[in-house]
């Protein structure tokens, strides 16, 4: 049983274009997060979601949205896509606060040509 | 200053060795730790989760917190090929839910 799945798993797209990635996770948590990890593997936070409501939202250029339509879903729409947007985009949840174990999904490759 | 520094490595070991990896931090309010190993196009997985100071131990691997001198460890013994991988170490403060990564180290362990 997958615990946190993404798709795509791989997304090539033009620069100005609009795209989503959407998460889910079924290990019944209460917290979900967005990462961003870049050709140097520094993985950093962009946003978390706990019980759906928006809980951190680090310095992101506000051509991210995050929505989160239930406990189990994190979506991430990207609009007018960058070519600095390439990276490969992770998703997370853990049960409540820090200090809690964050589960991965598998990534999504995104690359912007 | 970074609030989380790891060297990047790669760090190359003989099948066999053991491994030291180490992270330093700046912020005194992080109460939790953790190592993940990340191996190639895939997600991070948890491998060792530490609470304030102290050691743990998990079959091969031991993780150190020294709180005083802002310095985690993960000590990986008889290290295996399978070790090779980017070690991730991250940090949280207590009661938050931001969690700080280093950079990662990339381990080669060679058969």
């Amino acid at each position: 049983d997958t615990a946190v799945s993404q798709t795509p798993k791989y997304l090539v797209t033009q620069m100005g274009n609009d795209k989503s990635i959407k998460c889910e996770q079924n290990l019944g948590h209460d917290t979900m997060y967005w990462y961003k990890q870049d050709s140097k593997k520094f993985l950093k936070i962009m946003f978390s979601y706990n019980n759906k409501e928006l809980i951190i939202n680090e310095t992101v250029p506000n051509r991210f949205s995050p929505k989160s339509p239930d406990k189990a879903h994190l979506n991430l729409h990207i609009n007018s896509l960058e070519l600095g947007d390439s990276a490969v985009y992770f998703c997370a949840s853990s049960q409540a606060s820090g200090g809690n174990t964050q589960y991965f999904g598998p990534g999504t490759r995104l690359t912007v040509l | 200053q970074k609030e989380v520094e790891q060297d990047p490595g790669p760090l190359s070991v003989p099948e066999g060795a053991i491994v030291s990896l180490n992270c330093t931090y700046s912020n005194s309010a992080f109460q939790y730790f953790m190592w993940y190993r990340q191996y190639s196009r895939k997600g991070p997985e948890l491998l060792m989760y530490t609470y304030s100071s102290g050691n743990k131990e998990d079959g091969r691997f031991t993780a150190q917190v020294d709180k005083s001198s802002k310095y985690i460890s993960l000590f990986i013994r008889d290290s295996q090929p399978s070790d090779s991988a980017t070690y991730l170490c991250a940090m949280s403060p207590s009661g938050t839910y931001k969690y700080i990564f280093g950079t990662g180290t990339r381990l080669k362990v060679l058969a």
